[in-house]
């Protein structure tokens, strides 16, 4: 069984729309979830990096991690065609990051 | 301007040969690493290292060599035993496993071809 799962999409949305990207993991003593973002040939950039349960937000952009089901969400509101990318989530554990295999958003004007 | 410097952009080899990807960091990180990304798939590590003159085997690492000399530079070779090599390379550094406020960051990558 993989790390950590993620629907690859593609997922395609008008402008405005919310958006909710979400994976799945394997072990429930992950502590430390992240999410990228990777434009189209270029590498990824982190977006956001949370630790334990709970919600974070930046912005337009909210994580969320929900452990008694070892899943966990990107929300993003007000969704711009500037948000189309690939986004990955990641976990780190004993010096590793795991990835999910990414997913592809397009935002249509 | 701190950050993660990867050369070449765009890499061709030929079969049979060995090439070289250059990976740079001036962020003072301790750890560096290398994936492998393919088309439709998550990022698969080869090698990574967290001190100088120390590294090691990632999930995929038959096929490739690395080494770490100084802090700052992580180069990763392709051998011509990498039977598949053409792929997008990505190198990442992370600051002290103790301290993740910063986590990973990525270089812009290089694409390897082999003709």
């Amino acid at each position: 069984q993989k790390e950590v799962e993620q629907d690859p999409g593609p997922l395609s949305v008008p402008e405005g729309a919310i958006v909710s990207l979400n994976c799945t993991y394997s072990n429930s003593a992950f502590q430390y979830f992240m999410w990228y973002r990777q434009y189209s040939r270029k590498g990824p950039e982190l977006l956001m990096y949370t630790y334990s349960s709970g919600n974070k937000e930046d912005g337009r952009f909210t994580a969320q991690v929900d452990k008694s089901s070892k899943y966990i969400s990107l929300f993003i509101r007000d969704s711009q065609p500037s948000d189309s990318a690939t986004y990955l989530c990641a976990i780190y554990n004993f010096n590793k990051f795991y990835f999910g295999s990414g997913t592809k958003l397009n935002v249509k004007p | 301007d701190g950050g993660i410097t990867q050369s070449p952009k765009y890499l061709f080899r030929k079969e049979g040969q060995n090439v070289t990807l250059s990976c740079e960091q001036n962020l003072n990180h301790d750890a560096m690493y290398w994936y492998r990304q393919d088309p439709g798939q998550g990022l698969r590590l080869i090698y990574y290292s967290q001190i100088v003159n120390d590294f090691q085997k990632g999930d995929i690492a038959e096929g490739y060599s690395v080494s770490r000399e100084k802090k700052e530079s992580f180069p990763l070779t392709v051998t011509s035993a990498q039977k598949n090599p053409t792929a997008f390379y990505l190198c990442a550094s992370s600051p002290d496993r103790a301290d993740l406020t910063d986590t990973q960051y990525f270089g812009p990558g290089t694409r390897l071809t082999v003709l």
